[in-house]
């Protein structure tokens, strides 16, 4: 079943703080966000592993609940560059390799 | 990082005719996948390629509609067959290096129109 996001659309202006959520029904070993935009091939933005490693963009900070199954992702102080769509994929197993993405997040930065 | 080449970017086709999406990866890459994108949707996985043995599809595709190859570590194909309209999608490669915690690296999508 796909993990799901919320909210499922925002829109904010230049500056401003966003938080995205995604929630899953199974046990997970990592989740990843990446963002895409339109017309464009997602792009990685973050790892978040079971056990707390973490690697990824400078700017963009994630949270990973193991117990709940949730991650969310912290923008602050958005640019007009953040706008776009938000997945986040999740992996239930190490060295499982295939993802499974949420349902995302479009996201929509305003000067 | 990798760099994926995948053709072709977009084409329009006729129902009931197949289209063959290759993906060139610019090194070799353990895991590679292929993915499908309804316009303003999420991602959705089609099958795991595997280097010289059958791919490994999800729930709701099968090998006769949607033949996967993988000769090598740096190539792969897909093949959409017998389409119908409702196979218009962006079909997208993926891949991934071997190591514990890498991130997925995407290609730049096949636009398929089935008319």
């Amino acid at each position: 079943q796909q993990p799901v996001q919320s909210p499922q659309a925002v829109i904010l202006r230049e500056g401003e703080d966003a938080v995205i959520n995604c929630s899953s029904s199974k046990a997970l070993y990592s989740v990843h966000w990446y963002r895409q935009k339109h017309g464009e091939a997602p792009v990685f933005l973050m790892i978040l592993l079971k056990g707390g490693e973490q690697k990824g963009h400078e700017k963009i900070s994630a949270s990973f609940n193991e117990k709940k199954q949730q991650s969310s992702l912290y923008l602050t102080a958005s640019q007009l560059s953040y706008s776009g769509t938000y997945f986040c994929g999740t992996e239930e197993q190490a060295w499982a390799g295939k993802l499974t993405f949420g349902t995302g997040t479009r996201l929509t930065i305003i000067p | 990082s990798a760099v994926i080449s995948q053709k072709p970017s977009r084409d329009i086709c006729q129902r009931g005719t197949s289209l063959t999406i290759q993906c060139q990866v610019d090194s070799q890459v353990t895991m590679m996948f292929w993915y499908r994108q309804q316009p303003g949707q999420s991602l959705t996985l089609i099958a795991t390629a595997n280097q010289g043995s059958e791919a490994t599809y999800e729930s709701g595709f099968v090998i006769d509609k949607f033949p996967i190859s993988r000769p090598n570590l740096t190539f792969s194909t897909l093949t959409v067959s017998n389409m119908s309209p409702e196979d218009s999608s962006i079909y997208l490669c993926s891949v991934r290096g071997g190591g514990l915690g890498t991130e997925a690296f995407f290609g730049q999508g096949t636009r398929l129109t089935v008319v």
